[in-house]
């Protein structure tokens, strides 16, 4: 299993420009979820999702949409970028938290807006 | 407000020592607890979790965490300390009322004097 995988590693975008952040995940996992690191701080949940075909917001989902149309993937959608949402995102999977199940996480994307 | 709070946001511990890194959280059941650890550049790991049973957990790279009611803690302690050991601890809760998503401290910054 290669896990969680997220694409591209790094990106620099123009303040304006809008950008996918590609999540796939390969354990058969329901639950997926999108988070932001900004430096020095711990992890704000954007988005996540229970199952394909649905989602809900977390912390900060403002700025960014997000769609689950397979298990297996989890874009995050960014459509007018904003320095502010200069970070760093991890992208993680988990077959069900209700039993402590294990998060997995993705490697991250460092985003750079301009 | 619920919340999981991580008073040290950085500690500095000589190679060998042991080290003990603090968490409490003000969930009103029982919540599902983590650790993880997260290395410069890098995603995060599972260090332990702990969601009934023995209070003391032990974890992978010698860690371990001691879950008390009383005082509403979950705090991470290592006997002796690498400097492998050198990363950012985050503690995190899964609210026993809303198990879909996992709430994460600010994190703790761990270095190691040689």
């Amino acid at each position: 299993n290669a896990g969680v995988t997220q694409t591209p590693k790094f990106r620099i975008l123009k303040i304006g420009q809008s950008m996918t952040l590609q999540c796939t995940q390969d354990m058969n996992h329901n639950y997926m979820y999108w988070y932001r690191q900004d430096p020095g701080m711990g992890l704000k949940l954007i988005y996540y999702s229970v199952g394909a075909g649905i989602t809900d917001k977390g912390e900060v989902p403002n700025g960014y949409n997000v769609s689950r149309s397979t298990t297996e993937d989890f874009p995050l959608r960014l459509e007018l970028a904003a320095p502010s949402q200069t970070s760093v995102y991890f992208c993680a999977s988990s077959y069900s938290l209700k039993t402590g199940d294990t998060q997995y996480f993705g490697p991250g994307t460092r985003l750079t807006v301009l | 407000a619920q919340s999981v709070t991580q008073p040290d946001i950085h500690i500095t511990v000589s190679e060998g020592a042991s080290l003990e890194l603090r968490c409490n959280y003000s969930y009103g059941a029982t919540p599902y607890l983590f650790w993880y650890v997260q290395s410069p550049g890098q995603g995060l790991q599972l260090l332990l979790k702990y969601f009934s049973g023995d209070t003391l957990v032990q974890g992978i790279k010698g860690f371990e965490a001691e879950f008390k009611r009383s005082q509403s803690s979950f705090n991470l302690r290592k006997p002796s300390v690498h400097w492998s050991d050198a990363a950012e601890y985050f503690c995190a809760v899964v609210p026993y009322s809303s198990a879909s998503k996992i709430i994460f401290g600010s994190g703790t910054r761990l270095s190691i004097r040689p």
